[in-house]
């Protein structure tokens, strides 16, 4: 059984710039959540896809968008990135329409630093 | 909204000595609850988790128990070794499945 696998492992951009995460979910799982942790906190919920649609979405602007693939992996897409984008993003995944729905694995993390 | 609260760290204890992290929650249903764990430079790993009102979770020793009257999930070891040093989370599901987290509480363990 392969786990959840993120790329790339660290990132360094300009503010301003575009960043495109990856993430590839574990074997089995149609449902993908990404979280921001930023240093010394708990992670933030960014949002969820299943089905290739958005399945809710937290407390984060417009230019963070994302994108899942009929094999269930998923991209994260942060436009016009700020110096507060700076932290470890962290994919997830699950089964939707199981009973263990709610036990999401993680993957690594994509640390990214925004100068 | 539904939220988590852990105890502030950093908790240093000694080896075998015995391990308490509180965490309480807000929550307007009856989320299932979780520990999760983070190892230097590492992403998390679920530690536990219990899905009602007085269910145990339990793993590589560590245990917590849903309490619904005080709304906690404390976590507990009866005795910590130098490799439990991490950083430790508590987190409830809300209906999506979407999981809050609190802060974090960082441990660490001396020989």
């Amino acid at each position: 059984e392969t786990g959840v696998t993120q790329s790339p492992t660290h990132l360094i951009k300009t503010r301003g710039q575009q960043v495109t995460l990856r993430c590839s979910s574990q074997s089995g799982h149609n449902t993908v959540s990404w979280y921001q942790q930023a240093l010394g906190q708990g992670p933030q919920f960014i949002f969820q896809y299943y089905r290739e649609e958005e399945n809710g979405r937290g407390n984060f602007p417009p230019r963070f968008s994302g994108l899942q693939f009929p094999n269930y992996s998923s991209e994260l897409n942060v436009n016009a990135l700020e110096l507060d984008d700076s932290a470890l993003y962290l994919c997830a995944s699950s089964t939707a329409g199981t009973r263990d729905y709610n036990e999401q694995f993680f993957g690594p993390g994509t640390r990214l630093t925004v100068l | 909204g539904d939220s988590v609260t852990q105890m502030e760290g950093p908790v240093t204890l000694s080896e075998e000595a015995f391990l308490t992290i509180n965490c309480t929650y807000t929550a307007t249903g009856y989320p299932s609850l979780f520990w999760y764990v983070q190892y230097p430079g590492e992403g998390l790993q679920l530690l536990l988790k219990a899905t009602k009102a007085d269910d145990k979770g339990s793993n590589k020793g560590f245990e917590a128990t849903y309490r619904k009257e005080t709304t906690s999930f404390h976590l507990e070891k009866g005795s910590v070794q130098v490799s439990d040093s991490a950083v430790y989370f508590c987190a409830l599901s809300d209906p999506l499945g979407k999981l809050i987290f609190g802060q974090g509480t960082e441990l660490s363990v001396k020989p």
